[in-house]
């Protein structure tokens, strides 16, 4: 059974710095890119950026290019998200999932999220 | 603003059908076949319900269905049954810079 376990909520303060994980079980991690996906508070759905985890090669959107930085470590089957310094309006729930392969053109599974509150 | 567009909410009553719209553009609906729609109850993640426009993955209840017609995907949920009640978020992969694109979301009550 694939699952993507997402480490717990965090609260942390503007400018402070963050790391947030993704342990990926129950398939080659490094046969499908990881993509996270932001959900703030009663909003949609956005796409933020994905990677390889084979090679670490990354795409991101352009809404969040400069703000975040994707990483995976295929030797513990883990992908990461993090920001150098966060604001408030990064307040939000992150999804890591899984892209379909070998196309890449949608999610198929989806990790369990992790809430990520900024507030001085 | 979320690139594609999605009726807030849709209602229905036990065991009709409804339709959620998903309007996009040429730049990724129009573009692709590749449309997936997600099931979301609160408090939990997305779920995959349809692919590639028309397929549903393995344990996806037939009720659910989808198709394509230029910009617009649909997807209509037929038997409307009370554990339906959730959001539902159609996307797409894109041609543009941003690969993968949502919609707002549509809330569904079963009335």
């Amino acid at each position: 059974e694939v699952q993507l376990v997402q480490s717990g909520a965090e609260v942390k303060k503007p400018g402070e710095s963050l790391r947030i994980s993704c342990k990926a079980s129950g398939y080659d991690f490094t046969n499908n890119w990881i993509t996270w996906v932001r959900q703030m508070p009663g909003k949609g759905l956005e796409w933020v950026a994905r990677i390889d985890p084979s090679d670490s090669y990354t795409n991101y959107s352009p809404s969040f290019r400069g703000r975040v930085t994707i990483s995976a470590d295929k030797s513990i089957s883990t992908a990461h998200l993090q920001w150098s310094s966060l604001k408030a309006s990064d307040t939000a729930l992150y999804y890591c999932a899984r892209l379909s392969w070998p196309s890449k053109v949608r999610i198929d599974s989806w990790g369990q999220g992790t809430l990520v509150t900024v507030s001085s | 603003q979320s690139a594609l567009s999605q009726p807030a909410s849709v209602s229905g009553s036990p065991g009709q059908s409804i339709t959620v719209s998903c309007t996009g553009s040429s730049s990724d609906i129009g573009l692709y076949n590749y449309v997936s729609w997600y099931q979301q109850h609160p408090g939990r993640a997305p779920k995959l319900l349809i692919y590639d426009v028309v397929n549903r993955p393995s344990g996806v209840s037939n009720r659910f269905s989808g198709s394509k017609s230029g910009n617009t995907a649909s997807l209509t949920i037929s038997g409307l049954q009370a554990e339906d009640e959730a959001a539902y978020y159609c996307s797409s992969y894109s041609g543009s810079a941003t690969l993968y694109v949502f919609g707002s979301g549509t809330e569904v009550t079963v009335l």
